[in-house]
């Protein structure tokens, strides 16, 4: 059980278009869905934390305008990312939760190109 | 301000056992994670401690000091396919998980 899904896995853009990344928790109701950038050989940096039905709340740093999240349903939130530069290309992975204080699980990840 | 402490990188055989360390400073504390990554791909739930001592789960184990703010990961009867980045992540009095820059372990034949 616990299984989250991340559509498309893969992504590529050319600047300036948006991307839309979906995450979606496929056998349980998520509270709270987290959205992560990974840059190659680096930690997980957590962009902003999703609670259903309410605003996300985005880490310091985090443009909230640039990187839109809606976590429309309990098993559905999406990312995303306006007008992109290739200084967005990243690994994007999201996590969800029953609650924002139980364990996490995390989607596959998208691979997210802008050339 | 707040920091996890884990190696970058380690080397072990195969078939042998190798232990992963993790020290933590974090305001309050919640609790302790291990995930796996391999590459390219999400990070993977290994384990979780909040209270001090050894889980053990398979091959895998896990250790927890509070007092010390530090806590390992013991894997053994290394296979090939356990050639991974093994990342710490301690969860704050916030409930916010707090990421090492994870150890990459590379197992030789």
């Amino acid at each position: 059980g616990a299984v989250v899904s991340q559509h498309p896995s893969r992504v590529i853009c050319k600047s300036g278009t948006s991307v839309k990344i979906e995450c979606r928790s496929l056998d349980f109701q998520a509270t709270t869905m987290f959205w992560y950038r990974q840059f190659p050989k680096k930690s997980l940096m957590l962009m902003a934390t999703s609670n259903e039905g309410s605003k996300a709340t985005y880490e310091q740093g985090v443009e909230k305008d640039k990187f839109l999240i809606n976590h429309a349903s309990l098993t559905l939130s999406t990312l995303t990312v306006t007008s992109a530069h290739p200084e967005d290309s990243s690994f994007y992975i999201c996590s969800a939760a029953f609650t924002d204080r139980s364990e996490q699980y995390f989607g596959p990840g998208t691979r997210l190109t802008v050339t | 301000g707040q920091n996890i402490d884990q190696p970058t990188e380690m080397t072990a055989t195969e078939g042998a056992i190798v232990q992963i360390n993790c020290t933590y400073q974090t305001s309050g504390f919640n609790g302790l994670f291990w995930y796996q990554q391999h590459a390219g791909e999400a990070p993977t739930f290994l384990s979780y401690n909040v209270l001090d001592g050894l889980e053990e789960k398979g091959r895998f184990s896990s250790f927890l000091s509070r007092s010390k703010g530090y806590s390992y990961l013991l894997l053994k009867e290394l296979q090939m396919k356990d050639s991974a980045s093994y990342l710490c992540a301690a969860l704050d009095s916030n409930y916010q998980l707090i990421w090492g820059a994870g150890t990459k372990l590379i197992i030789k034949p």
